[in-house]
């Protein structure tokens, strides 16, 4: 079964512009997360998705936005980037069978962003 | 609200010697915790985790980790160090029912030398 798949893999952008990065759960898998990684904030949750709906959401500002499709697909959007915003984000699934009780998330490799 | 903090940021063994990552987690209902480890441009891979079952949880590639109720810790072993555990080892918490949101500690940085 195939992982996580994240993409792209590297990015480049200059300050004011805007991003999407775009994951691809594992097949089946019906909740996605976001996470950011950063040398200075460490792992950092953004927000999951799960049925096409925002369960929960981290402390990040609202410049940071995502969605889910039917099929499971994520995507999360920045908004007027600034230079804090380069980072590695994180995208995991979960099967989330049981309500998230015992479940496991898978991580994909990362979209490495760097704002210029 | 959760926490975890990892102590030392960098762990230097050499190779065949005890691997010992310090985890200590803060919550105020019982956690799940998890050991992920991370190599160099790539993203998370679980090791081990522990949901409320046996209190020493055995994961990949020889390593385990024991929950300690009254230390509050989740340290992560291994018998025997191999130049292939050179890696980015990161402690998570979560509450149940939120497993999807972890809380990570800041990771520690083990280089394993001949």
């Amino acid at each position: 079964k195939a992982g996580v798949t994240q993409t792209p893999r590297y990015l480049i952008k200059t300050r004011g512009q805007q991003v999407t990065l775009s994951c691809s759960p594992i097949s089946g898998h019906r909740s996605v997360s976001w996470y950011q990684q950063t040398p200075g904030q460490g792992l950092q949750f953004l927000f999951e998705y799960f049925s096409e709906t925002q369960r929960n959401k981290g402390n990040f500002p609202g410049r940071f936005s995502g969605r889910q499709f039917s099929n499971s697909r994520s995507e999360m959007n920045v908004s007027t980037l600034e230079l804090g915003d380069s980072a590695l984000y994180l995208c995991a699934s979960s099967l989330d069978v049981a309500g998230g009780l015992t479940d496991t998330q898978y991580f994909g490799p990362g979209t490495r962003l760097t704002v210029l | 609200a959760q926490s975890v903090t990892q102590l030392g940021s960098h762990v230097s063994v050499s190779e065949g010697a005890l691997v010992l990552l310090r985890c200590n987690y803060s919550s105020s209902v019982p956690p799940y915790l998890f050991w992920y480890v991370q190599y160099p441009n790539q993203g998370l891979q679980l090791l081990l985790k522990y949901t409320s079952a046996a209190t020493l949880v055995k994961g990949n590639n020889g390593f385990e980790a024991e929950f300690k109720k009254s230390e509050t810790s989740f340290h992560l072993t291994k018998p025997s160090a191999h130049m292939s555990d050179a890696a980015e080892y990161f402690c998570a918490v979560s509450r149940p029912g939120t497993a999807s949101k972890l809380t990570f500690g800041t990771g520690t940085r083990l280089q394993v030398t001949l």
